[in-house]
């Protein structure tokens, strides 16, 4: 199994900008979380999907920021526009349901916003 | 609100040097205690769940430990690759996501 898969890998962009953050979870897995990671604030949850449907976003820290599942092997983050203070590593996770203890991690992708 | 909290935030060792990593939580009703490795640019990888009080997983030179409001993760004789960062995570009863520490990051120096 080729794992969770995040493109890009690292973003480079400039204030204002869109930024479109994509995931592909484990083929099977029900569940899809994104998290976002600082030195500051460590990781943190942003928002869940079961079965593509999200459950929970209160950790999506403004309306710039979005996420969409619109089916079970594909998902993305939209920060729109991006702020400096967006400049983190992005993760996605996959589980194979919300109750499961086991969350499979990608490799991240590293925003810097200029 | 959960909380945890993890100590040392970084911790260096020498080879063989056995020691301890802490992590303690306030959670009202705990579902599971969680321990992830995670090294540089990479994304966390699953290690351990503990479920209650008393509770011990090994696993190689690692042992996590539960008590009502810490867990410890030991690492007996580390060795160079054993150098990553620890996170710990808590999960409340019911469907509620992961609440992480921040971790505490290993070296361990030949």
């Amino acid at each position: 199994d080729a794992g969770v898969i995040q493109s890009p890998r690292h973003e480079v962009t400039e204030m204002g900008q869109e930024v479109t953050l994509r995931c592909k979870p484990i083929s099977g897995h029900n569940s899809l979380f994104w998290y976002r990671q600082t030195m500051m604030r460590g990781l943190e949850l942003l928002i869940y999907f079961n079965n593509n449907v999200p459950i929970d976003d209160s950790g999506m820290p403004e309306d710039r920021f979005s996420a969409k599942m619109p089916n079970a092997s594909f998902s993305t983050l939209k920060i729109q526009p991006s702020e400096p203070r967006d400049s983190a590593v992005y993760f996605c996770a996959s589980s194979p349901n919300p109750r499961a203890y086991e969350q499979y991690f990608g490799p991240g992708t590293r925003l810097t916003v200029t | 609100e959960d909380q945890v909290t993890q100590s040392p935030e970084a911790l260096r060792l020498q080879e063989g040097e056995s020691s301890s990593l802490n992590c303690s939580y306030t959670v009202s009703g705990l579902r599971g205690l969680f321990w992830y490795r995670q090294d540089p640019g990479k994304g966390p990888e699953f290690l351990f769940t503990l479920y209650s009080a008393g509770e011990e997983k090994e696993k190689e030179r690692l042992k996590a430990t539960l008590t009502k409001k810490e867990s410890f993760l030991h690492i007996t004789a580390p060795k160079p690759e054993d150098s990553a960062t620890y996170l710990c995570a808590v999960q409340r009863s019911g469907n509620t996501p992961l609440v992480f520490g921040k971790g505490t990051r290993l070296s361990v120096i030949a």
